[in-house]
């Protein structure tokens, strides 16, 4: 069975600081693994994908992940903080993009 | 963005009584989903569609059901509506099922008393 761990379920960063969001996950062959965004009151909105070759992988909004198979890992990252980046954030993990196991999601709070 | 919308946007109802959500996208996807969202759990796959009158059951399909008609359109009911079932609702599509990214819908919240 697929699984996703996301150990963290609330964060708060300063506005200009970096972020690493962890998610781990369980699966039974390559996954595929997303990272999605959600503010407050509106449908998830993609960040960025990872399904196979190079395992940096770049997103929308200046945020980029980077899967490490050893670690079971797939960590979203980003180098500066914006006060527009305050949002829940879900790491998901499947075969396919529709019927992923999703994470029960991070909160980011960005201080002024 | 994908044209996704989702109705109504919020409903309150009793307990026992049928409800029907309705999702509606233009992008000609083939395939669509159901999903709840709950705090705590993420969100999880009710049900979902690969093609007009093809559906197959997600993870906690238990008390609900759907039919697509059209491909645009994609209806999750709730029979018989319990409070265990007060939720956020949302609706996403993909116009493959790989790979393809998925667009969501903008929910539907629905509170059971």
């Amino acid at each position: 069975a697929q699984s996703v761990t996301q150990p963290d379920i609330h964060i708060t960063v300063s506005e200009g600081a970096s972020l690493e969001l962890r998610c781990n996950y369980s699966y039974g062959a390559t996954p595929y693994l997303f990272w999605y965004v959600q503010s407050p009151g509106q449908g998830l909105q993609l960040l960025l994908k990872y399904f196979s070759g190079d395992t940096l992988v770049q997103g929308i909004k200046g945020f980029e992940a980077e899967f490490k198979r050893s670690q079971s890992s797939f960590n979203l990252r980003k180098p500066s903080v914006h006060w527009s980046d305050a949002a829940e954030y879900f790491c998901a993990v499947g075969a396919n993009a529709g019927k992923s196991t999703f994470g029960d999601g991070t909160t980011l709070t960005v201080k002024p | 963005d994908a044209g996704i919308t989702q109705s109504p946007r919020h409903k309150v109802t009793e307990t026992g009584t049928p409800v029907t959500l309705r999702c509606h996208q233009t992008e000609n996807h083939r395939y669509m989903y159901w999903y709840r969202q709950d705090p705590g759990h993420g969100l999880r796959l009710i049900h979902y569609s690969y093609g007009v009158k093809d559906t197959d059951k997600g993870e906690v399909s238990d008390g609900y059901s759907v039919s697509r008609s059209k491909t645009e359109d994609f209806l999750l009911t709730l029979e018989s509506a319990t409070s265990s079932q007060t939720s956020v609702y949302f609706c996403a599509s993909t116009r493959g099922e790989s790979t393809d990214t998925q667009y969501f819908g903008p929910g539907t919240r629905l509170t059971v008393l």
